[in-house]
């Protein structure tokens, strides 16, 4: 089974500054799709960016990029000047190729410091 | 606005009683997962519905059970409700059984059991 797994459960950041969320995970397929979520403290999930197995280039999205190594199964989030509307949970979550659903790595909680 | 409505957002109920909860997916989208969001075990899948019928099945408890109605509407049925059933409860629809496309999260129900 696929597993993700963040290592940092929380990480602050100055604001304008950049900050860095790490992610991996586990998986012996080779087509899959990773995303990270963002979860304010209204709760709602938001996608903030996808990434697809099969593209080298890693996704950017505005203020939003990746890092994503496939070889090291590593797949960490970047965030440029950070905003104070940046702060909460992010989750990194794997989705293997075919019908299955999303697994979901425990989250790293980002707190931003005016 | 993710376009997935989810009802009701606060439950608060006693140990062994039954709940429902109702998820409405985004206009078009056939597919719809159940997740649950709880302290101590994360983000988990529990049950996929798609056009109706069961596609997949993940860490659901017997107690458990959900469907999928013709206008494709979902609901999951949580009976002999325990302490350790409170938790957040997301409904994701998506269009199709294709991994490309994403899931979109509802804004959640909260369950407290007492």
């Amino acid at each position: 089974a696929q597993t993700v797994t963040q290592s940092q459960p929380e990480m602050s950041v100055q604001e304008a500054e950049t900050v860095t969320l790490s992610c991996t995970y586990d998986t012996s397929e080779s087509d899959y799709y990773l995303f990270w979520y963002k979860q304010p403290p209204s709760r709602q999930m938001i996608l903030v960016i996808r990434q697809e197995a099969y593209k080298q280039q890693n996704a950017t999205e505005n203020r939003f990029s990746v890092n994503f190594q496939k070889a090291a199964k590593s797949f960490s989030l970047k965030i440029s000047d950070s905003q104070l509307g940046d702060a909460a949970m992010y989750f990194c979550a794997y989705r293997s190729s075919g019908n299955t659903p999303l697994v979901f790595g425990k989250g790293t909680r980002l707190s931003v410091i005016a | 606005d993710s376009g997935v409505t989810q009802t009701p957002k606060h439950l608060i109920t006693a140990t062994g009683q039954r709940v429902t909860l109702r998820c409405s997916p985004r206009s078009g989208d056939l597919s719809v997962y159940w997740y649950q969001q709880s302290l101590d075990q994360g983000l988990q899948f529990l049950i996929q519905y798609y056009n109706g019928e069961e596609r997949a099945k993940g860490n659901i408890l017997e107690r458990f059970s959900a469907q999928q109605f013709p206008d494709l509407h979902s609901e999951l049925n949580l009976s002999s409700l325990e302490l350790g059933d409170s938790a957040l409860y997301f409904c994701a629809s998506s269009a199709d059984l294709n991994s490309s496309y994403e899931q979109y999260f509802g804004p959640g129900t909260r369950l407290t059991v007492t």
